[in-house]
Protein backbone atom coordinates (compact mmCIF):
# COMPACT_ATOMS: atom_id res chain seq x y z
CA UNK A 1 0.00 0.00 0.00
CA UNK A 2 0.85 3.70 -0.36
CA UNK A 3 3.12 5.06 2.40
CA UNK A 4 3.33 8.11 3.92
CA UNK A 5 6.28 9.35 6.04
CA UNK A 6 6.79 12.36 8.80
CA UNK A 7 9.72 13.53 10.05
CA UNK A 8 10.82 13.64 12.69
CA UNK A 9 8.63 11.63 14.52
CA UNK A 10 9.14 13.66 17.56
CA UNK A 11 10.57 17.18 18.95
CA UNK A 12 11.09 19.55 21.39
CA UNK A 13 11.34 22.58 21.29
CA UNK A 14 11.78 26.05 23.51
CA UNK A 15 8.67 28.20 23.24
CA UNK A 16 9.30 31.04 20.55
CA UNK A 17 10.81 28.84 18.29
CA UNK A 18 9.77 27.68 14.90
CA UNK A 19 9.61 24.32 14.12
CA UNK A 20 9.02 22.29 10.81
CA UNK A 21 7.73 19.01 10.28
CA UNK A 22 7.86 17.21 6.73
CA UNK A 23 5.59 15.21 5.57
CA UNK A 24 6.33 13.03 2.03
CA UNK A 25 4.57 10.49 -0.33
CA UNK A 26 7.30 7.73 -0.52
CA UNK A 27 5.77 5.96 -3.26
CA UNK A 28 3.07 8.21 -4.93
CA UNK A 29 2.41 11.93 -5.92
CA UNK A 30 0.33 13.54 -3.67
CA UNK A 31 -1.34 16.11 -5.20
CA UNK A 32 -3.31 16.97 -1.91
CA UNK A 33 -2.14 16.95 1.42
CA UNK A 34 -3.82 17.52 4.61
CA UNK A 35 -2.78 18.58 8.19
CA UNK A 36 -4.31 17.26 11.22
CA UNK A 37 -3.87 18.16 14.88
CA UNK A 38 -4.86 15.62 17.78
CA UNK A 39 -4.55 16.83 21.07
CA UNK A 40 -4.24 14.02 24.13
CA UNK A 41 -7.75 11.82 24.37
CA UNK A 42 -9.57 13.41 21.49
CA UNK A 43 -9.97 13.09 17.75
CA UNK A 44 -8.15 14.09 14.72
CA UNK A 45 -8.75 17.99 13.96
CA UNK A 46 -8.66 19.30 10.07
CA UNK A 47 -6.09 22.31 10.32
CA UNK A 48 -5.48 22.75 6.69
CA UNK A 49 -5.43 21.63 3.09
CA UNK A 50 -2.30 21.61 0.85
CA UNK A 51 -2.06 21.71 -2.95
CA UNK A 52 0.87 21.91 -4.83
CA UNK A 53 1.63 24.62 -6.37
CA UNK A 54 -0.59 26.46 -4.72
CA UNK A 55 -1.81 28.68 -1.36
CA UNK A 56 -3.09 26.05 1.47
CA UNK A 57 -6.72 26.28 2.32
CA UNK A 58 -6.56 26.97 6.58
CA UNK A 59 -9.78 25.59 8.32
CA UNK A 60 -11.34 28.56 10.86
CA UNK A 61 -9.73 28.70 13.56
CA UNK A 62 -6.43 27.96 12.43
CA UNK A 63 -4.01 31.00 12.21
CA UNK A 64 -2.09 30.54 8.67
CA UNK A 65 0.69 33.17 9.78
CA UNK A 66 1.01 30.90 12.87
CA UNK A 67 0.96 27.42 11.16
CA UNK A 68 3.01 27.74 7.67
CA UNK A 69 2.34 25.39 4.91
CA UNK A 70 4.24 24.52 1.97
CA UNK A 71 3.62 22.08 -0.54
CA UNK A 72 6.68 22.38 -3.20
CA UNK A 73 6.49 19.45 -5.20
CA UNK A 74 4.11 16.53 -5.36
CA UNK A 75 5.83 14.16 -2.81
CA UNK A 76 6.51 17.34 0.02
CA UNK A 77 4.74 18.92 2.20
CA UNK A 78 5.90 20.76 5.07
CA UNK A 79 4.33 22.62 8.28
CA UNK A 80 6.32 24.92 10.21
CA UNK A 81 5.05 26.24 13.65
CA UNK A 82 6.32 29.68 14.44
CA UNK A 83 6.79 31.16 17.62
CA UNK A 84 5.53 28.05 18.69
CA UNK A 85 4.36 28.41 23.10
CA UNK A 86 3.20 25.45 24.77
CA UNK A 87 -0.71 25.20 23.65
CA UNK A 88 0.44 23.97 20.43
CA UNK A 89 2.27 20.86 21.82
CA UNK A 90 0.31 18.49 20.06
CA UNK A 91 0.47 15.23 17.87
CA UNK A 92 0.47 16.92 13.97
CA UNK A 93 -0.36 13.82 11.58
CA UNK A 94 -0.31 14.34 7.98
CA UNK A 95 -2.29 12.50 4.88
CA UNK A 96 -1.90 12.60 1.08
CA UNK A 97 -4.43 11.74 -1.40
CA UNK A 98 -3.25 9.97 -4.81
CA UNK A 99 -2.71 11.92 -7.62
CA UNK A 100 -3.59 8.77 -10.04
CA UNK A 101 -6.91 8.68 -11.40
CA UNK A 102 -9.52 5.99 -9.84
CA UNK A 103 -8.61 6.78 -6.26
CA UNK A 104 -9.60 8.93 -3.86
CA UNK A 105 -8.19 7.54 -0.64
CA UNK A 106 -6.34 9.36 2.00
CA UNK A 107 -3.22 7.88 3.33
CA UNK A 108 -1.99 8.80 6.59
CA UNK A 109 1.83 9.58 8.08
CA UNK A 110 2.97 8.49 11.65
CA UNK A 111 2.38 11.48 13.20
CA UNK A 112 4.74 14.02 14.71
CA UNK A 113 4.71 14.74 18.25
CA UNK A 114 5.64 18.48 19.21
CA UNK A 115 6.31 19.61 22.91
CA UNK A 116 7.01 23.13 23.61
CA UNK A 117 8.54 23.67 26.38
CA UNK B 1 -20.38 20.04 7.60
CA UNK B 2 -21.90 16.67 7.78
CA UNK B 3 -21.94 15.59 11.65
CA UNK B 4 -21.16 12.65 12.49
CA UNK B 5 -21.77 11.65 16.66
CA UNK B 6 -19.77 8.08 17.81
CA UNK B 7 -21.20 6.65 20.83
CA UNK B 8 -19.93 5.44 22.86
CA UNK B 9 -16.65 8.10 23.52
CA UNK B 10 -14.78 5.09 25.68
CA UNK B 11 -15.11 1.91 26.24
CA UNK B 12 -12.82 -0.63 28.94
CA UNK B 13 -14.01 -4.01 28.58
CA UNK B 14 -12.23 -7.66 29.36
CA UNK B 15 -10.56 -9.89 26.50
CA UNK B 16 -13.16 -12.51 25.14
CA UNK B 17 -15.85 -9.78 25.20
CA UNK B 18 -18.39 -8.45 22.50
CA UNK B 19 -18.98 -5.21 21.68
CA UNK B 20 -20.47 -2.72 19.30
CA UNK B 21 -19.52 1.07 18.51
CA UNK B 22 -21.68 3.15 16.32
CA UNK B 23 -21.29 6.15 13.83
CA UNK B 24 -24.52 8.54 13.73
CA UNK B 25 -25.30 10.70 11.28
CA UNK B 26 -28.40 13.03 10.33
CA UNK B 27 -26.51 12.98 6.59
CA UNK B 28 -26.79 10.58 4.07
CA UNK B 29 -23.06 9.55 3.46
CA UNK B 30 -22.37 8.30 0.29
CA UNK B 31 -19.98 5.81 1.50
CA UNK B 32 -17.92 5.93 5.09
CA UNK B 33 -14.98 4.79 6.15
CA UNK B 34 -14.02 3.44 9.73
CA UNK B 35 -10.26 3.74 10.71
CA UNK B 36 -8.29 2.76 13.87
CA UNK B 37 -5.86 4.24 15.43
CA UNK B 38 -3.24 3.40 17.82
CA UNK B 39 -1.38 5.37 20.41
CA UNK B 40 0.83 7.50 18.85
CA UNK B 41 0.16 6.22 15.35
CA UNK B 42 -1.40 7.70 12.30
CA UNK B 43 -4.85 6.32 11.74
CA UNK B 44 -5.14 3.18 9.60
CA UNK B 45 -8.10 2.30 7.14
CA UNK B 46 -10.10 -0.84 8.03
CA UNK B 47 -13.34 -0.44 5.91
CA UNK B 48 -15.36 1.61 2.99
CA UNK B 49 -18.81 0.44 3.62
CA UNK B 50 -20.36 2.14 0.04
CA UNK B 51 -24.19 0.11 -0.17
CA UNK B 52 -27.34 0.76 2.08
CA UNK B 53 -27.38 -2.39 4.49
CA UNK B 54 -24.08 -3.84 3.65
CA UNK B 55 -21.97 -5.54 5.66
CA UNK B 56 -18.45 -6.16 5.19
CA UNK B 57 -16.58 -8.88 8.31
CA UNK B 58 -12.59 -8.34 8.93
CA UNK B 59 -11.70 -11.35 10.55
CA UNK B 60 -13.56 -10.40 14.26
CA UNK B 61 -14.76 -6.82 13.36
CA UNK B 62 -18.30 -7.14 11.55
CA UNK B 63 -19.08 -3.35 9.62
CA UNK B 64 -22.55 -2.69 8.78
CA UNK B 65 -23.95 0.80 6.91
CA UNK B 66 -26.87 1.68 7.71
CA UNK B 67 -29.99 0.90 4.55
CA UNK B 68 -30.45 4.55 4.93
CA UNK B 69 -26.87 5.47 4.93
CA UNK B 70 -26.96 7.71 8.02
CA UNK B 71 -25.21 5.59 9.81
CA UNK B 72 -22.99 2.64 11.05
CA UNK B 73 -21.81 0.42 13.55
CA UNK B 74 -19.08 -1.71 14.32
CA UNK B 75 -19.25 -5.15 16.00
CA UNK B 76 -16.16 -6.74 17.34
CA UNK B 77 -16.32 -10.26 18.74
CA UNK B 78 -14.12 -12.08 21.48
CA UNK B 79 -12.15 -8.42 21.94
CA UNK B 80 -7.93 -8.80 22.52
CA UNK B 81 -5.89 -6.64 23.88
CA UNK B 82 -4.77 -5.83 20.56
CA UNK B 83 -7.96 -4.61 19.25
CA UNK B 84 -6.63 -1.71 21.96
CA UNK B 85 -7.02 1.72 19.73
CA UNK B 86 -9.22 4.80 19.29
CA UNK B 87 -11.81 3.66 16.34
CA UNK B 88 -12.78 7.05 13.99
CA UNK B 89 -15.40 6.92 10.88
CA UNK B 90 -15.49 9.89 8.52
CA UNK B 91 -17.45 9.82 5.30
CA UNK B 92 -15.64 9.15 2.35
CA UNK B 93 -15.03 12.51 -0.42
CA UNK B 94 -13.76 12.56 -3.66
CA UNK B 95 -11.59 14.87 -5.09
CA UNK B 96 -10.16 17.41 -2.67
CA UNK B 97 -12.45 17.32 -0.11
CA UNK B 98 -10.61 15.77 3.00
CA UNK B 99 -11.66 13.99 5.50
CA UNK B 100 -13.57 15.12 8.53
CA UNK B 101 -13.72 12.69 11.45
CA UNK B 102 -15.96 12.30 14.21
CA UNK B 103 -14.75 12.15 18.16
CA UNK B 104 -14.03 8.49 17.98
CA UNK B 105 -14.41 5.58 20.50
CA UNK B 106 -11.67 5.27 22.58
CA UNK B 107 -11.43 0.92 23.25
CA UNK B 108 -9.27 0.04 25.94
CA UNK B 109 -9.62 -4.04 26.26
CA UNK B 110 -8.01 -5.52 29.26
CA UNK B 111 -6.00 -9.01 29.24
Amino acid sequence: GAVVSQHPSWVICKSGTSVKIECRSLDFQATTMFWYRQFPKQSLMLMATSNEGSKATYEQGVEKDKFLINHASLTLSTLTVTSAHPEDSSFYICSARSSAAHTDTQYFGPGTRLTVL
Amino acid sequence: TQLLEQSPQFLSIQEGENLTVYCNSSSVFSSLQWYRQEPGEGPVLLVTVVTGGEVKKLKRLTFQFGDARKDSSLHITAAQPGDTGLYLCAPRNSGNTPLVFGKGTRLSVIA
